[in-house]
């Protein structure tokens, strides 16, 4: 299994241009969530995911918009980038039920110049 | 979610034990301790998680106080490569499972 991956690793964008960051989990998961990193600082959550078609909004959702088309995979869409955007995301997912962990991707490093 | 408090950082010397404290005294009924650590640059990864009750796997410790507002997790042979960033978390063990991450424990672990 691969778990949970990221496409792409890295990416530079410049402002106003838009980019989606593709999240895929091949472990059957419900739950699905991204994440936000800013140097120095814990992971804040953006949106999230409980089901396939249905997503949910985290701690810091504004300028971002998610879509959850099929089970495994979680998109998060930035339409208009913003210099305040470049930051590392990282995407969990996680089975249903009260007591399971989440299961991180590797990130992708996003800068907006 | 209640919040947490951890040190902002501790050393700790190769092949000892890591003891690395959190304080929840927020925490309520419904709400369990989870530990995440966070090697440089990569995602986070779990380690363990208790309700009151101590807990053990194969990489931690967890030491939870009987009025539960403080734990303890412990790494017991520490090595190089538990060097990372762990965050406490207190996490509701309803609704849709969110994580909410501190600042967390810069944790070096010292030849």
């Amino acid at each position: 299994n691969a778990g949970v991956t990221q496409t792409p690793k890295f990416r530079v964008l410049k402002t106003g241009q838009s980019m989606t960051l593709l999240c895929a989990q091949d472990m059957n998961h419900e739950y699905m969530y991204w994440y936000r990193q800013d140097p120095g600082m814990g992971l804040r959550l953006i949106h999230y995911s409980v089901g396939e078609g249905t997503t949910a909004k985290g701690e810091v959702p504004d300028g971002y918009n998610v879509s959850r088309l099929k089970k495994q995979n979680f998109l998060l869409g930035l339409e208009s980038a913003a210099p305040s955007q470049t930051s590392v995301y990282f995407c969990a997912s996680g089975r249903f039920g009260s007591y399971n962990e989440q299961f991180f991707g590797p990130g992708t490093r996003l800068t907006v110049l | 979610d209640a919040k947490t408090t951890q040190p902002t950082s501790m050393d700790c010397a190769e092949g000892r034990a890591a003891n690395l404290p959190c304080n929840h005294s927020t925490i309520s009924g419904n709400e369990y301790v989870y530990w995440y650590r966070q090697i440089h640059s990569q995602g986070p990864q779990y380690i363990i998680h208790g309700l009151k009750n101590n807990e053990t796997n194969e990489m931690a410790s967890l030491i939870i106080t009987e009025d539960r507002k403080s734990s303890t997790l412990i790494l017991p042979h520490a090595t190089l490569r538990d060097t990372a960033v762990y965050y406490c978390i207190v996490r509701s063990v309803q609704g849709a499972q969110k994580l909410v991450f501190g600042q967390g424990t810069r944790l070096t672990i010292n030849p």
